[in-house]
């Protein structure tokens, strides 16, 4: 049962414009969300999150948008640069802490 | 260096046979986290130790076995291996319960022929 869905497998954004990168989960309980980035070899980083009381948090670069009634989370990476190509994981948790990702996001940024 | 530690980094063997796969958390993290990325299937939590206890279980299967020692590094143990166990295993630790932000080791990519 997957709870954290990311419908689109692959991304490609050029250079200097944004990638938006999209998260749905199912699970009304969901308190807390986070954005984790993987290049190949490596394990995956964290990158930003969100508690379900925001609607939006920022970090450099990096901005995800929470919208809880739709149950829909979503990651701008503005301006998209070549060393942000990677899979990007959505991850969601509740109270009890048990972290459900997402099955990736492959982004590419072309020059 | 991610600061937690899985060894072996890749690992081959046959159907039916049984594997070890160890984790040392970042030094001075308590919780120790499993996962498992299959093809297409994003990181499947398995368990989840605090300090030594069993925390938490996700996906795991029965012929798979977990634990956490004194010194707070982990085995995750696959036995009765089937084709379909290939994977990547990841460990990733944190510092207290409560702590989303994992720190992921870089895995052991686990073949079963």
């Amino acid at each position: 049962d997957q709870q954290v869905k990311q419908n689109s497998p692959s991304l490609s954004v050029q250079e200097g414009r944004i990638s938006i990168l999209n998260c749905d989960y199912t699970n009304s309980m969901f308190d807390y969300f986070l954005w984790y980035k993987k290049y190949p070899a490596e394990g995956p980083t964290f990158l930003i999150s969100i508690s379900s009381i925001k609607d939006k948090n920022e970090d450099g670069r990096f901005t995800v948008f929470l919208n809880k009634s739709a149950k829909h989370l979503s990651l701008h990476i503005v301006p998209s640069q070549p060393g942000d190509s990677a899979v990007y994981f959505c991850a969601a948790t509740d109270s009890w802490g048990k972290l459900q990702f997402g099955a990736g996001t492959q982004v590419v940024v072309t020059p | 260096d991610s600061g937690v530690t899985q060894t072996p980094k890749h690992l081959i063997t046959a159907t039916g046979q049984r594997v070890t796969l160890r984790c040392s958390p970042r030094s001075g993290d308590l919780s120790v986290y499993w996962y498992q990325q299959s093809l297409d299937q994003g990181l499947q939590f398995l368990i989840q130790y605090y300090n030594g206890e069993e925390r938490a279980k996700g996906n795991i299967l029965e012929r798979f076995s977990a634990q956490q020692f004194p010194d707070l590094h982990s085995e995750l143990n696959l036995s009765s291996l089937e084709l379909g166990d290939s994977a990547l295993y990841f460990c990733a630790s944190s510092a207290r319960l409560g702590d989303e932000k994992l720190l992921f080791g870089s895995g052991t990519q686990l073949s079963v022929l």
